[in-house]
């Protein structure tokens, strides 16, 4: 398994705005995935974000509104851009080790 | 379109019970199958992982089975405790894939 962190851990951003969410892992990985729980919801799988290539992003998932970085094989970033109400949810990173996901604790977002 | 489903969707159990929770998923063609468990406003935790050529995986008080054919799995619980009380995901990968497909989960109270 790996040790995932996850920047931050809960935040409350206006309409309009944008926050950037923080994945640090404490082991080199080459898959790193970014999910979206909606409250009440199961999680939906926004985007697989690999070093060094571009983002690769599921139907209704867009690159404008979701960009990704990947700078190195420990870390990612999901920026949740020009928030509104509906972006209310819970944003989780996971990562693949020997076939098997493992999760980040998840930022809570809230938008006014 | 592989979907996942999760009976029931909530339980109550009270504290010694075993109990059984039932995953069933619409394509057979599967890479592996995944338990997880949320605790309220947290991320998953990875319980058990069930490779498709598996049909079970056991940690502690957990066995999960797998009946590829048939589409389900079933994660068992003995002798519950109120610890255990948390939301249960069911997600599976399919051949040649590594996006998890979830259900919406099983909430399970275990009462003292």
């Amino acid at each position: 398994s790996a040790v995932i962190s996850q920047k931050p851990s809960r935040d409350i951003c206006q309409r309009g705005t944008s926050l950037t969410i923080q994945c640090q892992v404490d082991s080199q990985v080459t898959m790193m995935f970014w999910y979206r729980q909606q409250p009440g919801q199961s999680l939906t799988l926004i985007a697989t974000a690999n070093q060094g290539s571009e983002a690769t992003y599921e139907s209704g998932f867009v690159i404008d509104k979701f960009p990704i970085s990947r700078p190195n094989l420990t870390f990612s970033t999901l920026t949740v851009s020009n928030l509104s109400p509906e972006d209310s949810s819970i944003y989780l990173c996971s990562l693949l080790i020997g076939g098997e996901q493992f999760f980040g604790p998840g930022t809570r977002l809230t938008v006014l | 379109k592989q979907e996942v489903t999760q009976i029931p969707a909530a339980l109550s159990v009270p504290e010694g019970e075993n109990l059984v929770l039932n995953c069933s998923f619409t394509d057979s063609a599967i890479y592996n199958l995944q338990w997880f468990r949320q605790d309220p406003g947290k991320g998953l935790t990875s319980l058990l992982l069930i490779q498709s050529s598996q049909r079970e995986q056991t940690s502690g008080r957990l066995n999960a089975s797998l009946d590829k054919s048939s589409g389900r799995s079933t994660l068992y619980i003995a002798a519950s405790q109120p610890g255990d009380s948390a939301t249960y995901l069911c997600a599976v990968v399919g051949a040649g894939s590594y996006q998890l497909t979830f259900g919406k989960g099983t909430k399970l109270s275990v009462i003292p």
